[in-house]
């Protein structure tokens, strides 16, 4: 079953511009993970935030987390072309497995 | 980071025939992997947890009969899918981690099966 629900489901932006990718999920988690997809590719990790941070960075990449709010939110600063992919939040809760949401495509046009 | 290896990355077969995926985690013992399906521009829906050396756990909706999970060693679980038929065509990613809930997945590549 899908626990989190990402918005936009797809965004297109000029290169240079910020990104920004919404998640909320709907149960308590240990932690809640961002992945990239190219198309028809697998998937890479890029950032994981426990349940007890509120911010992570990592490169041009910033996850918040809001607890109360069950959301999460990827930034991607200064977008490249490059960065066009799909982007997946993906809940973990206990040892069970990782429950991914429906994903956001974007495009970054140069 | 830790590396999962899935193979093939493409198959086609015919309908009726039987294909087999593998996933192996290459650096590290997984005692737990995961078998993920995803259709086009869609999200990936867990189908099952490979345990190793026990049955596999299927999600709800995932006929087990058709997609047989071995998970024979820690470093390699198996995906059979069995008499194949169109709509099983997919793309199927395995997944790996090292056990504790606060740690990265790691994924296969994928592997794209075109059933004719």
């Amino acid at each position: 079953s899908q626990q989190g629900e990402e918005d936009p489901q797809a965004l297109s932006i000029q290169e240079g511009e910020n990104a920004t990718m919404n998640c909320s999920y709907k149960t308590s988690i240990n932690n809640l993970q961002w992945y990239r997809q190219n198309s028809g590719r697998g998937l890479v990790h890029l950032i994981l935030i426990r349940s007890n941070e509120r911010e992570k960075h990592s490169g041009r990449l910033r996850v918040t987390l809001d607890t109360s709010k069950k959301s999460s939110s990827l930034l991607i600063t200064a977008s490249r072309a490059a960065d066009t992919a799909s982007y997946f939040c993906a809940t973990r809760s206990g040892n069970t497995p990782l429950v991914f949401g429906k994903g956001t495509r974007l495009s970054v046009i140069a | 980071g830790a590396v999962v290896s899935q193979h093939p990355s493409w198959v086609i077969c015919k309908s009726g025939t039987s294909v087999k995926i593998e996933c192996r985690s290459l650096d590290f013992q997984a005692t737990t992997m995961f078998w993920y399906r995803q259709f086009p521009k869609q999200s990936l829906m867990l189908m099952a947890t490979s345990n190793e050396g026990s049955k596999a756990t299927y999600e709800q909706g995932v006929e087990k009969d058709k997609f047989l999970i071995n998970h024979a060693s820690l470093t390699l679980s198996t995906l059979t899918v069995t008499s194949a038929h169109p709509e099983d065509s997919s793309f199927y990613i395995c997944s790996a981690s090292g056990g504790h809930p606060n740690t990265e997945a790691f994924f296969g590549q994928g592997t794209r099966l075109t059933v004719v």
